[in-house]
């Protein structure tokens, strides 16, 4: 079956050390997102990108870093820089083209806390 | 810049009573209007769309929704709630480009 695969489900963080969050795709989309939910505020936007080796800044990207090197492919590395990285992060997928229309998909989310 | 305030945190009903979750939007552009769902410990599921056609919609589970340009609006609702109906709802709104902008999420109880 097609989806969005997260690993790992949980991942613990030390003081001062990156960690990268990963995020697979087979559903052929050419858009992919990382958002990051905290407890009543909803989903925020970390990053997205439209096509390989390309991405654009969401509204919260400060401490996240991301690359695009293969269309199934759209890692989340939350560096050191981050200082308060607890929180539940979702990647997404989606056909859209610049239009909006389209919907997105989401993968089962990878929770990250802090040792 | 568009966003979107779901009224509510919190929402409880009893089972077999009716469900009414609000969204409001706002957009400079005729928007795409989207409600998803989320279970614990789980992403998003999509429930239903609204992308111009007609402005009621119909989604998956029983649910629907109607978007009111004049009240800028696109409240989610289902005649009978279920148990299995318990979960975070999420409004969403796109202008025209790829990014979502999502609502705080609003919580559903159900109660037997």
């Amino acid at each position: 079956d097609g989806g969005i695969t997260q690993s790992p489900k949980y991942l613990f963080r030390k003081e001062g050390q990156n960690v990268t969050l990963s995020c697979e795709q087979n559903l052929n989309h050419d858009a992919m997102y990382w958002y990051r939910q905290d407890p009543g505020q909803g989903l925020r936007l970390i990053y997205y990108s439209q096509i390989v080796n390309d991405f654009q800044k969401g509204d919260i990207a400060e401490g996240y870093s991301v690359s695009r090197e293969k269309k199934e492919s759209f890692p989340l590395t939350v560096t050191s820089a981050q200082k308060n990285p607890t929180a539940f992060y979702l990647c997404a997928s989606s056909t859209d083209r610049g239009g909006g229309n389209q919907p997105q998909h989401f993968g089962d989310g990878t929770r990250l806390s802090i040792l | 810049a568009q966003s979107v305030t779901q009224l509510g945190s919190h929402v409880s009903v009893s089972e077999g009573a009716l469900v009414l979750l609000r969204c409001n939007y706002s957009s400079s552009v005729p928007p795409y209007l989207f409600w998803y769902v989320q279970y614990p410990n789980q992403g998003l599921q999509l429930l239903l769309k609204y992308t111009s056609a007609a402005t009621l919609v119909k989604g998956i589970n029983g649910f629907e929704a109607e978007f009111k340009k004049s009240e800028t609006s696109f409240h989610l609702t289902k005649p009978s709630a279920h148990m299995s109906d318990a979960a975070e709802y999420f409004c969403a709104v796109s202008s025209g480009y790829s990014t979502l902008t999502f609502g705080k999420g609003t919580m559903l109880l159900v109660s037997p």
